[in-house]
């Protein structure tokens, strides 16, 4: 089955302690994004991938780091969390290089991240 | 990049059309639109997408005006899974920026 996948679920941190959000997607795509949600603000990316050692900031990079070192993988690094980075973390995938005609983002089933 | 704006919220009644509004003045050529949407705080599910002409898939059409300065997203027959936040966004590049949706309310 054609997934992107993302773990833990759910986590509960306290500030400082470092953590790492993996996603892993078995469809072979090249661009893969980060994107966090809090209530009232809808979506905003937080960096994205279009291939393997290529990353971009999104519209909120600051506090996280990202690794793209095989196609398969994007894992989402918070080297010092603070509890203004609680939120709902997204995970996606194109088949595309993300481009204006892209093929259709598939979203993971989330991370829910509570930083104490 | 160009923005979205989208009405907080609407209500529609199971069988009937949809027609979700987006005001996106500012933007440019080459953007292109996208529509979203979000069950609960599930991943976001791609609807359809255009350019400048109009687009219908399985699951919706999507009106663009001549100027491209507004679009809307018509589910034909609302079902009460339809029920969820829907996103219009500009997409440039490689960014996506989502703004807060519309959340849609099929009532039986």
């Amino acid at each position: 089955e054609a997934q992107v996948t993302q773990n833990p679920r759910y986590l509960i941190t306290v500030t400082g302690k470092k953590l790492t959000v993996t996603c892993s997607q078995n469809m072979n795509h090249e661009y893969m994004s980060w994107y966090r949600q809090d209530p009232g603000l809808g979506l905003r990316q937080i960096y994205y991938s279009m291939n393997v050692e290529v990353t971009d900031k999104g519209d909120v990079p600051e506090g996280y780091k990202v690794s793209r070192k095989e196609k398969r993988n994007f894992p989402l690094i918070l080297e010092s969390p603070s509890p203004n980075q609680t939120s709902l973390y997204f995970c996606a995938s194109s088949n595309l290089a993300g481009g204006p005609d892209t093929d259709t983002q598939y979203f993971g089933p989330g991370t829910r991240l509570t930083v104490l | 990049d160009a923005k979205t704006t989208q009405p907080t919220s609407m209500d529609c009644a199971e069988g009937r059309a949809a027609n979700l509004p987006c005001n996106h003045s500012t933007i440019s050529g080459n953007e292109y639109v996208y529509w979203y949407r979000q069950i609960h705080s599930q991943g976001p599910q791609y609807i359809i997408h255009g350019l400048k002409n109009n687009e219908t898939n399985e699951m919706a059409s999507l009106i663009i005006t001549e100027d491209r300065k507004s679009s809307t997203l018509i589910l034909p027959h609302a079902t009460l899974r339809d029920t969820a936040v829907y996103y219009c966004i500009v997409v440039n590049d490689y960014k996506l920026s989502f703004g807060a949706g519309t959340t849609v309310t099929v009532r039986a």
